[in-house]
């Protein structure tokens, strides 16, 4: 059973730096076949797309917050690290990891979501 | 980035009826859109993939198809628990953009 869960700060101040970790089960970031993507929601508001990381460490990023976002793994701990500098007060969103099967070497879906986690970017 | 654009953005209907929803790429995805469910509070449920193809474990009177541009999801027959806000996903290229959400309410 695969499952996935975001943790980190509920709040954080403008300009710092946010460290968001996605621990998962279920399956393994070492095995081909498989990536993880972070995604965020505005309250209210559509999701909106943010990073992707592949089993073989290929990286994708949104192009309007690339050079905010950094994507890391840790096959070890089964874990996905994103981090967001300077963070802003539109940054505010619910923030969710979610687990990418290939198929045939594409993603075509993100079928197992975490539940989520509420940021606030507020001083 | 290429843009989706879903149509409409809100919908009210009632229970049994029959519902479409829209999802309009800026430029051609082949098949490489998917189909979510999101009710308050709660995480996307993903329904379809690659167009047409119904995720596993999701009821039949969901069905999606198209290519290219254009890309359906119809619902045969609305139940209580299909009261929700969808939304379509390209994955055609980076970023894997998501379209605004149809929102469908109880008439």
């Amino acid at each position: 059973q695969i499952t996935l869960k975001e943790s980190g700060p509920t709040l954080v101040k403008p300009t710092q730096t946010l460290t968001l970790t996605c621990t998962f089960s279920g399956f393994s970031l070492s095995t081909s076949g498989v990536g993880v993507g972070w995604i965020r929601q505005p309250p209210g508001k559509a999701l909106e797309w943010l990073a992707l990381i592949y089993w073989d460490d290929d990286k994708r990023y949104s192009p309007s917050l690339k050079s905010r976002l950094t994507i890391t793994k840790d096959t070890s701990k089964n874990q996905v690290v994103l981090t967001m500098t300077n963070m802003d007060p539109v940054d505010t969103a619910t923030y969710y990891c979610a687990h990418g099967p290939l198929w045939f070497g594409e993603l075509l879906n993100f079928d197992y979501w975490g539940q989520g986690t509420l940021v606030t970017v507020s001083s | 980035d290429i843009q989706l654009t879903q149509s409409p953005s809100f919908l009210s209907a009632s229970v049994g009826d029959r519902v479409t929803i829209t999802c309009r790429a800026s430029q051609g995805i082949s098949s490489y859109l998917a189909w979510y469910q999101q009710k308050p509070g709660k995480a996307p449920k993903l329904l379809i993939y690659a167009a047409s193809t119904l995720q596993s474990g999701v009821p039949s009177r969901f069905s999606g198809s198209g290519s290219g541009t254009e890309f359906t999801l119809t619902i045969s027959s609305l139940q209580p628990e299909d009261f929700a806000t969808y939304y379509c996903q390209q994955l055609n290229s980076y970023p894997q953009t998501f379209g605004q959400g149809t929102k469908v309410e109880i008439k």
